[in-house]
């Protein structure tokens, strides 16, 4: 069936970069999604790619997206304590379990 | 507009008893979803709506479980003889069709415990 998949984990330094992975099964996906938990907050939606894109950058977010392997990573540069939080990738109505990025000072 | 509202924002129920929650999504969404969310799990869909037709089901989605969006805005979940292993956080979420690069705006969820 269907799946999304990532790490349960991350733990970087403050300043650093950070890069969470996520594989999918859905090829049919036409977006795919990266969406933020913070601790006691509701799921808010952090951005995205077209399934015709194979990076977009906003800010200090990158989306890579390779398709032929349905692997979606997220890099976040300088990370800072304020990122830490879950982390949810997502195609149509699936989520993955989420990865709770830690930020140490 | 003032977001996804989902009421009540905690339930606690008895074994067995039947528990029903609501969602109202943003106006001028046409698409409505369900989630359950466990601690440490990401959201399982449940269901979702486009309108009022309901087209998709989750397969692990019981019979005790059923929703309806009546008249295309607000929509109820109910849970019919509720279990223990039926506590979770029910997320409540809406999307625009067409304005699929916006995503899902999540609403706060209901806490629901059975105890």
């Amino acid at each position: 069936g269907e799946d999304v998949e990532q790490s349960l984990f991350l733990s970087v330094r403050e300043g650093d970069s950070s890069v969470i992975n996520c594989t999918y099964t859905d090829s049919s996906s036409t977006y795919l999604y990266w969406y933020k938990q913070e601790p006691g907050a509701g799921l808010q939606l952090l951005t995205y790619i077209f399934s015709n894109m194979d990076m977009k950058q906003d800010q200090r977010l990158t989306v890579l997206l390779n398709k032929k392997d349905k692997h979606l990573s997220l890099r976040i540069a300088d990370t800072q304590t304020g990122d830490s939080a879950i982390y949810f990738c997502a195609e149509k109505v699936r989520f993955g379990a989420g990865t709770r990025l830690t930020v140490k000072p | 507009d003032t977001g996804v509202s989902q009421d009540p924002r905690h339930k606690i129920t008895k074994r067995g008893q039947n528990v029903t929650f609501r969602c109202d999504p943003i106006s001028e969404h046409n698409r409505l979803y369900w989630y359950r969310q466990t601690l440490g799990q990401g959201p399982e869909f449940l269901t979702y709506f486009q309108n009022e037709a309901q087209l998709e089901k989750s397969r692990l989605l019981s019979d005790r479980f059923s929703a309806e969006r009546p008249k295309g805005s607000f929509s109820t979940l109910e849970i019919q003889r509720t279990e223990q292993g039926d506590s979770a956080m029910y997320l409540c979420a809406s999307s625009l069709q067409g304005g699929e690069n916006y995503g899902y705006t999540f609403g706060s969820g209901t806490r629901l415990t059975v105890v």
